[in-house]
């Protein structure tokens, strides 16, 4: 069972443009959800999180946008510069449990 | 900046030869995690780990696979008789607390099982 759904798997953008992944879940006991950026041969480094409570979080030119009733969730990279060009990836985690990633989107910014 | 440090970056073992994954999580973090990642997929989760036990494994952490913590500082996986689709990136993360924290990961150790 895949606990989190995430598109594109690819993504190409200007430079300037706005990048937007989308995630999906089913899992309504999710109440932490977490965008992880992964360079080649590195590691997943969060990048921003949501909780349930809130509707939207900004942090400099990324956003995550929750809508709570569909369980979706996105995250906008605003004013997309090539040194975005990353795997993000999604996850889910539902109070003291694991975390369950999405399939992971390969953006790449081109300049 | 705190980080968590896995050696070696690369292990090249042999089918059915043990792997021993050696990982130091951030220092005041109670919370430890393996997870892997096959070469373009998602990453799953394996085993969490806190107060010297397993707290909760996936489907993927058989009997194959343990971990340990035998020191206060160390974090280990232990891969006992490898398969080649045993090939994968290995990630150790550590978190301060449980419930919705950052968990935070190290670079990986790549296996490669021939």
């Amino acid at each position: 069972q895949q606990q989190v759904k995430q598109s594109p798997q690819s993504l190409i953008v200007q430079k300037g443009g706005i990048s937007i992944i989308n995630c999906a879940y089913e899992n309504t006991a999710f109440d932490y959800f977490p965008w992880y950026q992964q360079f080649p041969g590195k590691g997943p480094a969060l990048l921003i999180a949501i909780r349930p409570d809130v509707s939207e979080k900004k942090e400099g030119r990324f956003t995550i946008s929750f809508n709570k009733s569909a369980k979706q969730f996105s995250l906008h990279i605003m004013d997309s510069q090539p040194g975005d060009s990353a795997t993000y990836f999604c996850a889910a985690m539902a109070g003291a449990n694991n975390l369950f990633f999405g399939t992971g989107t390969r953006l790449t910014v081109i300049p | 900046e705190p980080e968590v440090t896995q050696t070696p970056s690369h292990q090249v073992t042999q089918m059915g030869q043990e792997v021993i994954l050696r990982c130091v999580p951030i220092s005041n973090h109670l919370y430890f995690y393996w997870y892997r990642q096959i070469l373009g997929q998602k990453v799953e989760f394996l085993v969490s780990f806190y107060n010297n036990e397993i707290s909760e494994k996936s489907e993927i952490f058989d009997d194959q696979f343990s971990v340990e913590r035998p020191d206060g500082s160390n974090f280990t996986l232990k891969i006992r008789s490898t398969k080649l689709e045993d090939s994968a990136m290995y990630f150790c993360a550590s978190s301060e607390m449980a419930a919705n924290t950052e968990a935070f990961f190290g670079q990986g150790t790549r296996l490669t099982v021939v």
